[in-house]
């Protein structure tokens, strides 16, 4: 089955700094890739994601990259806020309709 | 904007009892999922359904859990003797026919077994 690598665990940056998290996966046919925000107590919210025949896909400060090749894919956060700050986690849905998360990424954005 | 509900928000059982946790997934979605979160971890994948069947399930969902759509806006997950290990957040998710990778999560149901 899939596995997902995500990394770093933790991210500490000063605010207007940029943060990028990376990700890795194990199936070649994993087709769907979205990155999710939660916030502490609350649901996963999906801020962006890229499908296999997409490159690289940007909403304003938000852009992500995928490399089929490589089988990795990274979200880019530019010019950070303090309300930035929450866990963020990676996501490959293979071909058999299952999504697997990488083990999420504690982003901190200092004032 | 509609949303994936969850019932109830929290839940509290006693080792081997059954649990049933409810969803309401978006109207007009034919996809649905749950994943369970064990505190400060990361969203593992349970089960998928679609059709009235399971379409998919982790090696996680063994024969103590069961879903089930029992009408037409209920979506169930079953723990039928629950473990200490199965305290989680669980999250049920929907996504829509023509665009089945895009899931929404509900607010998800705290289960704490003791």
């Amino acid at each position: 089955g899939e596995n997902v690598e995500q990394h770093p665990s933790t991210l500490s940056v000063q605010e207007g700094d940029s943060a990028v998290i990376k990700c890795t996966y194990s199936d070649s046919a994993s087709n769907y890739f979205p990155w999710y925000k939660q916030e502490l107590g609350k649901r996963p919210q999906l801020i962006i994601d890229i499908r296999s025949n997409v490159g690289e896909k940007k909403d304003q400060r938000i852009a992500v990259t995928l490399n089929k090749t490589a089988k990795h894919f990274s979200l880019h956060i530019t010019e950070t806020q303090p309300e930035d700050s929450a866990v963020y986690f990676c996501a490959a849905r293979s071909g058999n309709n299952d999504m697997r998360f990488g083990a999420g990424t504690r982003l901190t954005v200092k004032p | 904007e509609p949303e994936v509900t969850q019932t109830p928000s929290h839940q509290v059982t006693q080792m081997g009892q059954e649990v049933i946790l409810r969803c309401v997934p978006i109207s007009n979605h034919l996809y649905f999922y749950w994943y369970r979160q064990i505190l400060g971890q990361k969203v593992e994948f349970l089960v998928s359904f679609y059709n009235n069947e399971i379409s998919e399930k982790s090696e996680i969902f063994d024969d103590q859990f069961s879903v089930e759509r029992p009408d037409g806006s209920n979506f169930t997950l079953k723990i039928r003797s629950t473990k200490l290990e199965d305290s989680a957040m669980y999250f049920c998710a929907s996504s829509e026919p023509l665009r089945g990778e895009t899931q929404y999560f509900g607010p998800g149901t705290r289960l704490l077994v003791l």
